[in-house]
C-alpha cells in the first residue's frame, strides 16, 4: 500500500476516445503531480497542484486535461490522444515543501490505438 | 541546463555483496537529491534523501554519498539480496516540488 492509488492500473483506447485517469492519495499532501514515464526516457514532469491550484505545466499539449477538485485527488482527462502518448502515467504527491519527497502510485499503464 | 545523469546503464552483482549505483549532476545550485526504486509494474519508491548541507545519510541497508564539489552522488546497498534487484532513480530539486530524474540504473541481483 503506498498511500498514492491510481486507477485504472491499465487502459487500452482508440485515438478519438475520451478518458480519465484517477489519482487518491491518503498521505495528509498538498501538493500533487503528474508525470509521463516513456521507455528510455527520464521521468517528465506534466503538471504541478499546491492546495488544488495548478502552479506548473510542463508545455503540455491541451489534449491532456488535469483536474484537481481537492487536495486527495487529482483527475487527468484524456481526448483525441496520439500514439506517441502511449506511456505510464504516474502520480505523486508530497508536502508543499521544496525539500520533501514526493510518493508515487503505482501508475496507469496507456495504450493508444 | 538542468540535468541528471547516471555513469552506469546497468549493474549485476552477486547476493551478498555490496552495490553502488552513480549518479552526476548538472546544476550546482540543486540542494535536495533522492534515490528512488522502481520495481517491475510499480510506481518509484522513496529510499532516501540527502540535502546539500550533508554530505553522508545512511539508512537501513542503505547510504547515500553526496560529492558537491564533482556534482556527485551515490547510493550504496550493502549485503544486496534478490528483492533489491530493479530500476534505481536518482533525482535533483532546486525549486518548490520540482524534481528532475535521471534516466535509471537497472540492479540486477544474483542468487
Amino acid at each position: 500500500e503506498t498511500g498514492v492509488t491510481q486507477t485504472p492500473r491499465h487502459l487500452v483506447m482508440g485515438m478519438t476516445n475520451k478518458k480519465s485517469l484517477k489519482c487518491e492519495q491518503h498521505l495528509g499532501h498538498n501538493a500533487m503531480y503528474w508525470y509521463k514515464q516513456s521507455a528510455k526516457k527520464p521521468l517528465e514532469l506534466m503538471f504541478v497542484y499546491n492546495f488544488k491550484e495548478q502552479t506548473e505545466n510542463n508545455s503540455v499539449p491541451s489534449r491532456f486535461s488535469p483536474e484537481c477538485p481537492n487536495s486527495s485527488h487529482l483527475f487527468l482527462h484524456l481526448h483525441t490522444l496520439q500514439p506517441e502518448d502511449s506511456a505510464l502515467y504516474l502520480c505523486a504527491s508530497s508536502h508543499p515543501d521544496s525539500n520533501q519527497p514526493q510518493h508515487f502510485g503505482d501508475g496507469t499503464r496507456l495504450s493508444i490505438l | 541546463g538542468e540535468s541528471v545523469g547516471l555513469h552506469l546503464p546497468t549493474l549485476s552483482v552477486q547476493e551478498g555483496d555490496n552495490s553502488i549505483i552513480n549518479c552526476a549532476y548538472s546544476n550546482s545550485a540543486s540542494d535536495y537529491f533522492i534515490w528512488y526504486k522502481q520495481e517491475s509494474g510499480k510506481g518509484p519508491q522513496f529510499i532516501i534523501d540527502i540535502r546539500s548541507n550533508m554530505d553522508k545519510r545512511q539508512g537501513q541497508r542503505v547510504t547515500v554519498l553526496l560529492n558537491k564539489t564533482v556534482k556527485h552522488l551515490s547510493l550504496q546497498i550493502a549485503a544486496t539480496q534478490p528483492g533489491d534487484s530493479a530500476v534505481y532513480f536518482c533525482a535533483e530539486s532546486t525549486s518548490y516540488g520540482k524534481l528532475t530524474f535521471g534516466q535509471g540504473t537497472i540492479l540486477t541481483v544474483h542468487p
